[in-house]
């Protein structure tokens, strides 16, 4: 099972910043925060990963609470290309360790 | 680079009836992984392989599902015989990271959308 709850949608406007929370209470020391998304009629796509510090790449930021129970992910500029649902995955350091799936949130951007 | 390759991208059989996939990896990933995703949940790993050897299949339906990675490249998914619950998107994903690292990112194919009839 999934180790992490997403709210099930969201909306946010075109332009704006669309904050994707997520839990994930459990979680142990070795293991770390992944995001993916999943456009439709798409394979799910690697967006950002974390450990304990903050992490920014081209496609968005993640920001991690210091108790490392929850997250967020940080799209700064939403556009409608964005739409889509959004996957937090917690995941153990070992290489080759396959991604558990919840049902993720789905972001809805609109005009 | 070029991505994840899968074929068919959409087949429509009859219960009972046999289907297979094909996977293409990209070059050089040591790593495959089959995910079965039902609609309006998240995708579900059915098989990982590492080269052409299996590292977890605890999911996969042995009676019905099988998977082969021959010369660790491609890979093919095999249901027989299929039955209705088996509608669903097979996707394909594939990783370069084999150890040593906490960066495993996998990239996705764009999946075959499979109807059981």
């Amino acid at each position: 099972d999934a180790k992490t709850t997403q709210p099930t949608s969201m909306d946010c406007a075109e332009g704006r910043a669309a904050n994707l929370p997520c839990n994930h209470s459990t979680i142990s020391g070795n293991e770390y925060v992944y995001w993916y998304r999943q456009i439709h009629s798409q394979g799910p796509q690697y967006i950002i990963h974390g450990l304990k510090n903050n992490e920014t790449n081209e496609m968005a930021s993640l920001i991690i609470t210091e108790d490392r129970k929850s997250s967020t992910l940080i799209l700064p500029h939403a556009t409608l290309r964005d739409t889509a649902v959004y996957y937090c995955i917690v995941r153990g350091v070992q290489a080759g360790t396959a991604l558990i799936f919840g049902k993720g949130t789905t972001l809805s951007v609109s005009s | 680079e070029a991505g994840v390759a899968q074929s068919p991208r959409y087949k429509i059989i009859e219960k009972r009836q046999s289907v297979a996939f094909w996977c293409n990896p990209i070059s050089g990933h040591a790593t495959l992984y089959w995910y079965q995703q039902i609609l309006g949940q998240g995708p579900k790993l059915l098989i990982q392989f590492q080269n052409n050897g299996v590292v977890d299949d605890s999911q996969l339906p042995k009676d019905r599902f099988s998977a082969e990675r021959l010369k660790g490249v491609d890979s093919t998914l095999k249901i027989q015989p299929a039955k209705l619950e088996d509608s669903a998107v097979y996707l394909c994903a594939s990783s370069s990271r084999t150890s040593g690292s906490s960066y495993n990112e996998q990239f996705f194919g764009p999946g075959t959308r499979l109807t059981v009839l």
